[in-house]
């Protein structure tokens, strides 16, 4: 059972959007950035957000964050097949002086 | 570049230990916080722990599902991080990642506990 909690899975056809949702509370989200990670097939993940809306380096604009209160979205535009990942949400958590993520969601691009 | 490469991963029995490594190259390695994190077979994200700087005196967190058990420490002169794995379960194979601050992830090292 994760601290952070995501939907299993979303899926939306190509170049449409997508939003996918992270709920924690007032000891992680509520207390701290998240960090937003999409784990492509068989690799390591790859951070695509951070400091809840802020993307790295070489992340296209099609991918935004926003938070509000004690939850996260990760939102993703102009969807194509290459997007198909698992994304996973991440912060710390205060009260159990520990990093927590969630349980992951499965993007299918139909 | 930023490169981070983990090493040491293996077969081990239950209640054995283990202890992997991870290089890094690319960046001032003694400025940051490392961090391990694991990842079962078709199982998400799981943080195992993480090591702040000499300026933070090198303090140490870990989950409690390894609280005990495991040894996070560095060796800024040779810019590696350090993950000591003692008392092995089986529920502690997994792929094994090191991260700076939650930014940057190596490719990961596969760690089975299996009799």
């Amino acid at each position: 059972q994760s601290v952070l909690t995501q939907p299993p899975s979303v899926s939306a056809a190509p170049g449409q959007k997508v939003t996918i949702s992270c709920s924690g509370s007032s000891s992680n989200i509520g207390n701290d950035y998240v960090a937003w990670y999409q784990q492509l097939p068989g690799t390591a993940p790859k951070l695509l957000m951070y400091e809840d809306n802020k993307r790295p380096s070489g992340i296209p604009d099609r991918f935004s964050g926003s938070k509000s209160g004690t939850s996260a979205t990760l939102g993703i535009t102009g969807l194509q097949t290459g997007d198909e990942a698992d994304y996973y949400c991440g912060t710390w958590d205060s009260s159990l002086s520990a990093a927590v993520f969630g349980g992951g969601t499965k993007l299918t691009v139909l | 570049e930023v490169q981070l490469v983990e090493s040491g991963g293996g077969l081990v029995q239950p209640g054995g230990s283990l202890k992997l490594s991870c290089a890094a190259s690319g960046f001032t390695f003694s400025g940051y916080i490392m961090h391990w994190v694991r990842q079962a077979s078709g199982k998400g994200l799981e943080w195992v722990g993480r090591i702040r700087s000499k300026a933070n005196s090198y303090a140490t967190e870990y989950a409690a599902s390894v609280k005990g058990r495991f040894i996070i420490s560095r060796d800024d002169s040779k810019n590696t991080a350090y993950l000591q794995m003692n008392s092995l379960k089986t529920e502690d194979t997994a792929v094994y990642y090191c991260s700076r601050s939650m930014g940057d992830w190596g490719q990961g090292t596969l760690v089975t506990v299996s009799s």
